[in-house]
């Protein structure tokens, strides 16, 4: 059973708030990504990290940031929020880097900016 | 560009019959291909996996086809259950190249009905 969490789970903000969205593993996984998905769209890979003080960007531009202070912590900070970044925001560990491990999945954040 | 496609968004199934989800890729370096299942309101979960050495993997009642020269993948459920309803994300990476990411199809959303 994969230990993923994420909260919170529906957040509804106005444009221009500060907003961090949490994301937590006791899995001990060194490997976190940030996928954003519009509903029946592919996830698109925001962010991901390698292990504690690596971040990097994913494929996908966003205006987000992360940080990796902690194997278990991978938060995602928006500074501005706008309509433009209305979404689901799903968060995943894996064990080991390289495409072919199973990424676990949190139940993810679905944002609404006003 | 898409590199990872699913053409069909839906499909339904009467119980009991068999599902085929079908997938085609671009990126002739992606060789190893997995599929998660996503519950509304949930993250995606694993569920099969394939790598470019093999053309099958079987796994209970789901089974993974990979045709490489067509650059295609299908699951088969057999026999169709209605807990299977829910959307599937084909997904794929180059795992013996330094770009390890996982890239995901947009889903096809299976409704298996009673």
């Amino acid at each position: 059973e994969a230990d993923i969490y994420q909260t919170p789970r529906y957040l509804v903000i106005g444009t221009g708030k500060k907003i961090t969205l949490e994301c937590s593993q006791t899995m001990g996984h060194d490997k976190m990504y940030w996928y954003q998905q519009d509903p029946g769209m592919e996830l698109h890979l925001i962010h991901y990290s390698y292990g504690v003080n690596s971040t990097e960007k994913g494929d996908l531009s966003s205006e987000s940031t992360v940080s990796r202070i902690r194997t278990e912590h991978f938060p995602l900070t928006l500074e501005s929020a706008r309509p433009s970044h209305t979404s689901q925001y799903l968060c995943a560990s894996s064990r080991l880097a390289g495409g072919t491990d199973t990424q676990y999945f949190g139940p993810g954040t679905r944002l609404t900016v006003l | 560009d898409q590199q990872v496609k699913q053409n069909s968004p839906s499909l339904s199934v009467q119980e009991g019959r068999i599902s085929i989800l079908n997938c085609d890729y671009t990126n002739s370096m992606f060789d190893y291909f997995l599929w998660y299942k996503k519950y509304p309101a949930e993250g995606p979960t694993f569920l099969i996996s394939i790598s470019s050495i093999k053309d099958k993997n079987e796994d209970g009642r789901f089974t993974v086809f990979l045709n490489k020269s067509a650059k295609h993948l299908s699951l088969h459920i057999v026999p169709s259950q209605p807990g299977d309803s829910a959307v599937y994300f084909c997904a794929a990476s180059a795992a013996k190249t330094s770009y390890d990411k996982v890239i995901f199809g947009p889903g096809t959303s299976l409704s298996v009905i009673p």
